[in-house]
């Protein structure tokens, strides 16, 4: 199948640094990505839906300026979050559903954020 | 807005058991209903979808638009079954909208 690869897997910054993550569509080209964020013992919670070539759509609650998205190409989205603060330390996850029909969404491994 | 709702955060059974994991959802239109599962230390993956109706690792789900409810099943649960599972709802018959997860339900099954 399909596979979507997150990059890393694991990051641990200070506080008021940024760090970028990101999510690659290895085989198929994605127009759309979505990022959800989760927090421990919950569920996911989509943030944002990125979009090649044009501006991310951001779910309420979620701060555009912080979490930056950047879908430069068909394969590529990253999500950068800037000036981390320690409340940033989640477990954040894309997906990417290639296009013609397909149904089936497709999940990258994760990336463990822990701010200090 | 959609919502989903998976009523058990842990659900034990013994090897053998049956096992069934419930997801409710509210949702005004017409949608596509998943389960999701994620095996220790493994991404999530998709396990079935309603549209297809098929039988993966011996899980079924049935929408029922009554109950709105796409409870998962399995009537012999295997060890390699625990994981967490997660029931997820797509608005519309469009890939490109996102989807909606529930809270998720850790399986443990215990031999």
């Amino acid at each position: 199948g399909a596979v979507v690869s997150q990059h890393p897997s694991r990051v641990i910054c200070k506080s008021g640094t940024s760090v970028k993550i990101e999510c690659r569509s290895l085989d198929f080209q994605a127009t759309t990505m979505f990022w959800y964020r989760q927090f421990p013992k919950q569920s996911l919670m989509l943030m944002a839906t990125s979009n090649e070539g044009s501006k991310a759509t951001y779910e309420q609650g979620v701060e555009k300026d912080k979490f930056l998205i950047n879908h430069a190409s068909l394969t590529l989205s990253t999500l950068t979050v800037t000036s981390a603060h320690p409340e940033d330390s989640s477990f954040y996850i894309c997906s990417a559903t290639p296009p013609a029909g397909a149904v089936e969404a497709f999940f990258g491994q994760g990336t463990r954020l822990t701010v200090v | 807005a959609q919502r989903v709702t998976q009523p058990e955060k842990l659900l034990s059974v013994f090897k053998g058991a049956p096992v069934e994991l419930k997801c409710n959802y509210s949702y005004s239109g017409s949608p596509e209903l998943f389960w999701y599962v994620q095996y220790s230390r493994q991404r999530l993956q998709l396990l079935l979808r309603h549209i297809s109706r098929e039988s993966i690792k011996g899980f079924t789900a049935d929408l029922n638009k009554g109950e709105t409810s796409f409870h998962l099943k399995k009537p012999f649960a295997q060890e390699e079954d625990s994981a967490m599972y997660y029931c997820a709802l797509r608005p519309g018959n469009n890939a490109g909208n996102m989807l909606t997860f529930g809270g998720g339900t850790r399986l443990m099954v215990k031999p």
